[in-house]
């Protein structure tokens, strides 16, 4: 059902820059802001990154977001072992009247 | 502070109909801005969302399960409930429930800026005979 494109994996060493892509289309990212999610194992996804590149209090200014077309990416800088995780992409499609999600990326921190 | 839960049957058999309920607390549905998605997560795979409502009353739901599925404000002001029909092994997973902000445009009368902020901690429910 994914209508938005994700790597299915990242990696990167401690203290490394990884970037996470996220591909769709003009009537969702093309036209919409962009919601990043971190899910840790066995727990519910937690707001990272809302409206794009705005951060929630509380979240780390190691991770940001940008978009540009119909594509965004959510870049994490500093890598720590707890970042591993699975990074899901959302907006939503005007076209379709729907929230859409991407299929997710599991990062491995090595 | 802004919470959300889920409650409901963690077994269901097949054919039968699965109702999941979330509580909120910590914001309003009647906020002209704030609504509640139902998002679920078969184990080991992607979320998947279901369905949102809005203070207007205002539904969207996907068009996979469209015909199964119903969404509606619960008899308490701060419940959001969700009904799938004729569940099958499929419909195993996590259900999530999650509050939905959005911006109005007044220009247009659209809505914009879908931000899915704050989330329950998920019900796990199986199907199975």
């Amino acid at each position: 059902q994914s209508a938005l494109t994700q790597p299915p994996s990242a990696s990167g060493t401690p203290g490394q820059r990884v970037s996470i892509s996220c591909s769709g289309g003009s009537s969702n990212i093309g036209s919409q802001t962009v919601n990043w999610f971190q899910q840790l194992p066995g727990m519910a996804p937690r707001l990272l990154i809302y409206n794009n590149n705005d951060r929630p209090s509380g979240v780390p200014d190691r991770f940001t977001g940008s978009k540009s077309g119909t594509s965004a990416s959510l870049a994490i800088s500093g890598l720590q072992s707890d970042d591993e995780a699975n990074y899901y992409c959302a907006t939503w499609d005007d076209s379709l009247n729907i929230m859409l999600f991407g299929g997710g990326t599991k990062l491995t921190v090595l | 502070q802004v919470t959300l839960k889920e409650s409901g049957p963690a077994l269901v058999k097949p054919t039968e109909t699965l109702t999941l309920t979330c509580t909120v607390s910590g914001f309003s549905l009647n906020s002209i801005r704030m609504g509640v998605s139902w998002i679920r997560q078969p184990p080991g795979k992607a979320l998947e969302w279901l369905a949102h409502i809005f203070s207007n009353d205002e539904i969207s739901s996907s068009p996979f399960l469209k015909s199964r599925l119903s969404i509606s404000k619960g008899t308490s002001k701060s419940q959001v409930v969700l009904s799938l029909t004729n569940v099958h092994p499929v419909d195993s997973g996590t259900y999530f429930c999650a509050r939905t902000t959005r911006m109005h445009d007044i220009l247009t009368g659209g809505y914009h800026s879908y931000d899915v902020d704050f989330w329950g901690p998920g019900t796990t429910v199986t199907v199975s005979s």
